[in-house]
């Protein structure tokens, strides 16, 4: 079965630090690859998606993520946190095959940026 | 921009009782989802709906699960006869392209069994 592990429960970080979260996943197959984010008391929303093509894709508000195959990983990287990037966020995959979209998500990393 | 909208935003029922939550999917959009998170677990897949029929469901959309579109523009989860171990915030998400598409998600409805 599918299953994406997010290795960080909970990250701390000072303003300005560098940013990186782990995600990787479990199926051989072609996948999809989204970095879902979830400010305080909103919904998810889209930070950034892989489909195909550049394995490093950019997303909104600075961040990136860098799909790696060989190492079945999607990890979410930010030079620069800001305080407003306090939030959880959300790695989600889903298989091209067999599948109708539904989106497999890792547990989740707490980020908490300190002023 | 338009968004994906639920309704209620909180729900508090006893056990055995039925609820049904209300999504209203972004209108172009063809692919329709609910997802759930019980507190400090993983989101997870429920049910995906496609062309008036269920397409894909986890083996968590058991029986006492239904999905509904009653007319063009809600989607409905009924829970038929809630348990305690219902209580999860309930996401519906939709898409216009299937895998190829990303899903947005409602703000969700937290669903309480007393």
């Amino acid at each position: 079965a599918q299953s994406v592990s997010q290795h960080n429960h909970h990250v701390i970080l000072s303003e300005a630090a560098s940013l990186e979260l782990g995600c990787n996943y479990s199926y051989g197959g072609t996948v999809n690859l989204f970095w879902y984010v979830q400010y305080p008391g909103q919904h998810l929303q889209l930070l950034l998606k892989y489909f195909s093509g550049d394995p490093l894709v950019k997303g909104i508000k600075g961040f990136e993520a860098e799909f790696i195959k060989s190492k079945f990983s999607f990890n979410l990287r930010k030079p620069s946190v800001q305080w407003s990037d306090t939030a959880e966020y959300f790695c989600a995959v889903n298989a091209l095959q067999g599948s109708q979209g539904n989106l497999i998500f890792g547990k989740g990393t707490k980020l908490s940026v300190k002023p | 921009e338009p968004e994906v909208t639920q309704t209620p935003s909180h729900q508090v029922t006893q056990m055995g009782q039925e609820v049904i939550l209300r999504c209203v999917p972004i209108s172009n959009h063809l692919y329709f989802y609910w997802y759930r998170q019980i507190l400090g677990q993983k989101v997870e897949f429920l049910v995906s709906f496609y062309n008036n029929e269920i397409s894909e469901k986890s083996e968590i959309f058991d029986d006492q699960f239904s999905v509904e579109r009653p007319d063009g523009s809600n989607f409905t989860l009924k829970i038929r006869s809630t348990k305690l171990e219902d209580s999860a915030m309930y996401f519906c998400a939709s898409g216009a392209g299937g895998t190829r598409d990303t899903q947005y998600f409602g703000p969700g409805t937290r669903l309480t069994v007393l």
